[in-house]
């Protein structure tokens, strides 16, 4: 049974570039979520997917978009980057009807110098 | 706005010892989830309740929703090695099932 998957796992970005990051839920789960989590903090809900469309946002600034495939997996964009966007990016997937268990991808950590 | 608690903040532990750690929150959650967080890697699923009251165990793991909704115990049993690591509690924000907040963390590190 495959687990969330995510990619790249690591990246390096310079100020002001955009980055797209990309997530393969849990098989047979049809909802994706995104956080992110700084350095010594627990993680902070971005947006959630589901049926292709954004349902739930947390207080991220509209450079944070995203986007979820018919297959289910998703993507997350970052515009404009700056420095405190540095940290670990989490995708968590989870079935709708029960949208609070949700399971964990292994993250992608981005570096913006 | 909601906030979860979480003590203590950190522990050491000495393999065979028994560990407890809590979440609290000035609301009410109608679900706890507690995950486990190794170096570099996502938050793994520990245990997941549902009810007020509700007491659930996984191997050595078990964890009990608090019957005021506002709170959340995690105990680990005989504790080993790999038990390292930092332990989120975490619940669904307001009315949203999907927005979960967490916890700062309780780091679990193994006594010198």
């Amino acid at each position: 049974d495959a687990g969330v998957t995510q990619s790249p796992t690591h990246l390096i970005k310079t100020r002001g570039q955009q980055v797209t990051l990309r997530c393969s839920p849990k098989s047979g789960h049809d909802t994706v979520s995104w956080y992110q989590q700084a350095l010594g903090q627990g993680p902070q809900f971005i947006f959630q997917y589901y049926e292709e469309e954004e349902r739930q946002r947390g207080n991220f600034p509209d450079r944070f978009s995203g986007h979820q495939f018919p297959n289910y997996s998703s993507e997350l964009n970052v515009n404009a980057l700056l420095l405190g966007d540095s940290a670990l990016y989490l995708c968590a997937s989870s079935f709708q009807v029960s949208q609070e268990t949700q399971y964990f991808g292994p993250g992608t950590r981005l570096l913006v110098l | 706005g909601q906030q979860l608690n979480q003590s203590p903040q950190s522990m050491f532990i000495q393999e065979g010892e028994d560990v407890s750690m809590n979440c609290t929150s000035s609301s009410i959650f109608n679900t706890w989830l507690w995950y486990k967080q190794d170096p570099g890697e996502g938050p793994v699923l520990l245990i997941a309740l549902y009810k007020a009251g509700e007491l659930t165990s996984n191997g050595r793991l078990t964890a009990q929703f608090g019957i005021t909704r506002k709170d959340s115990f995690l105990n680990i049993s005989a504790s080993i090695p790999s038990d390292v690591g930092i332990y989120f509690c975490a619940g669904p924000y307001g009315g949203s099932q999907g927005n979960l907040i967490f916890g700062k963390g309780t780091k679990l590190s193994v006594k010198p």
